[in-house]
């Protein structure tokens, strides 16, 4: 079994400061953890993935998340926020071999004052 | 070049009626889902077919019929449509394996009235 945890529902920054997304997580299996975007009426893009390689990950429009097992977290980053940076943020779970099926956090919306 | 399309990307129906979803992915995967976005955001998974073969089909009712002609394409058949069934639509397509993240397409959006 999976489950994905979204601490924050929405978060509100000023544009140029730091962004902060949490997203913990619990797997019966070594998981793989993904985060998307979804932009207003738009479909979902991935942001970036860890597969076991490394802890931390780079993803697009500067966007990391760092893996931390013993914690059970994959926190979302980013130095400065841009006001296209606003959308909702989707943390997402996926573990073992068999079924594939995404498990996905409830979201958070990020807002980008100016 | 679009790797994951879907049509249409509206679609306002009468309670009652049956209506299709369409979805071609273009990127060689071998695995296709659809999902379902309720008003609050959340995601759920419906079905999944790898290979043409269903994989996964969760708690859906029955009037929901997927159908995978070849491994590009994946299409949704709703039957007796109720409003409840009003909700954005997600087909998405990935290769079968841990750590390959989805390609989804543009959404659906089905309004019963």
């Amino acid at each position: 079994a999976q489950s994905v945890t979204q601490l924050d529902s929405h978060v509100s920054v000023s544009e140029g400061t730091p962004v902060l997304l949490r997203c913990n997580y619990s797997s019966s299996y070594s998981p793989s953890l993904f985060w998307y975007v979804q932009h207003p009426n738009k479909g979902l893009q991935l942001l970036l993935k860890y597969t076991s390689a490394a802890t931390l990950v780079k993803g697009i429009n500067g966007f990391e998340a760092e893996f931390k097992k013993s914690e059970t977290s994959f926190h979302l980053t980013k130095p400065s926020a841009h006001m296209s940076d606003a959308a909702e943020y989707f943390c997402v779970v996926s573990g073992g071999t068999g079924r594939r099926a995404l498990t996905f956090g409830s979201g958070t919306r990020l807002q980008v004052q100016p | 070049d679009t790797a994951v399309s879907q049509t249409p990307k509206y679609l306002v129906t009468q309670m009652g009626n049956d209506k299709s979803i369409k979805c071609e992915q273009n990127l060689g995967h071998d695995t296709m889902y659809w999902y379902k976005q309720d008003s609050k955001k959340f995601l759920k998974i419906m079905f999944s077919y790898n290979n043409k073969e269903l994989i996964i089909n969760e708690t859906v009712p029955n009037r929901f019929s997927p159908k995978s002609p070849d491994k590009a394409h994946l299409n949704l058949h709703i039957n007796s449509l109720e409003l409840g069934d009003s909700a954005v639509y997600f087909c998405a397509s990935s290769l079968m394996g841990p750590g390959y993240g989805y390609t989804f397409g543009s959404g659906t959006r089905l309004t019963v009235v």
